[in-house]
């Protein structure tokens, strides 16, 4: 059965705690990608990667830090320097440049 | 800087009715652009996918265009039914020469059908 993975699919931080979101995927695309997003908002790209131990940031990096040392994974660590953490997280995958599909999400409250 | 915009933020129609979602981007130098739809609590949905070089593409009730001179796209969806009733998103993805993999993100018109 293909497609994207996420876990937690509800996350609580504390203060001045790292958390790790989880994406997998199955569909051997080489693309990942992780975005934000707010109540009422649209989608913005925290990190994206297009292979294997490469990733770039996207528009809202910083308190965020990723891995990519599989290509069927693509970790995500909320670090404490992030200061407003609560959103609902998204993880994506694609072929490079191709649709993007997506996982179910995490929703990452701060207690 | 890529700015995606979508109007209305919010529309309200009665089922049956035929209806059309917009989709204006800043720069026209795009790979494609892909609609979404989403639920509420949900991750999105792919749609539909319009590479650049295409005009429209079709889906059952779905006919999305796209007008990269005019930095426009449109969601077309026929017949409406009470099960459409979702957020629907647009994102263009950045031109393969510049910013590579980047992609832009409306922020969504929430359609209601109403039976």
């Amino acid at each position: 059965d293909g497609g994207i993975t996420q876990s937690p699919k509800y996350l609580f931080r504390k203060e001045g705690q790292n958390v790790t979101l989880s994406c997998e995927q199955n569909l051997n695309h080489d693309a990942m990608y992780w975005y934000r997003q707010d109540p009422g908002q649209g989608l913005r790209l925290i990190y994206y990667s297009q292979i294997v131990n490469d990733f770039q940031k996207g528009d809202i990096a910083e308190g965020y830090s990723v891995s990519r040392e599989k290509k069927e994974s693509f970790p995500l660590t909320v670090t404490s320097a992030q200061k407003n953490p609560t959103a609902f997280y998204l993880c994506a995958s694609s072929i490079l440049s191709g649709a993007q599909y997506f996982g179910p999400g995490t929703r990452l409250l701060v207690l | 800087k890529q700015e995606v915009t979508q109007i209305p933020a919010a529309l309200s129609v009665p089922e049956g009715e035929n209806l059309v979602l917009n989709c204006s981007f800043t720069d026209s130098a795009i790979y494609n652009l892909q609609w979404f739809r989403q639920d509420p609590g949900k991750g999105l949905t792919s749609l539909l996918l319009i590479q650049s070089s295409q005009r429209e593409q079709t889906s059952g009730r779905l006919n999305a265009s796209l007008d990269k001179s005019s930095g426009r796209s449109t969601l077309y969806i026929a017949a409406s039914q009470p099960g459409d009733s979702a957020t629907y998103l647009c994102a263009v993805f950045h031109h393969l020469n510049t910013n590579a993999g980047k992609s832009t993100f409306g922020d969504g018109t929430t359609l209601t059908v109403k039976p």
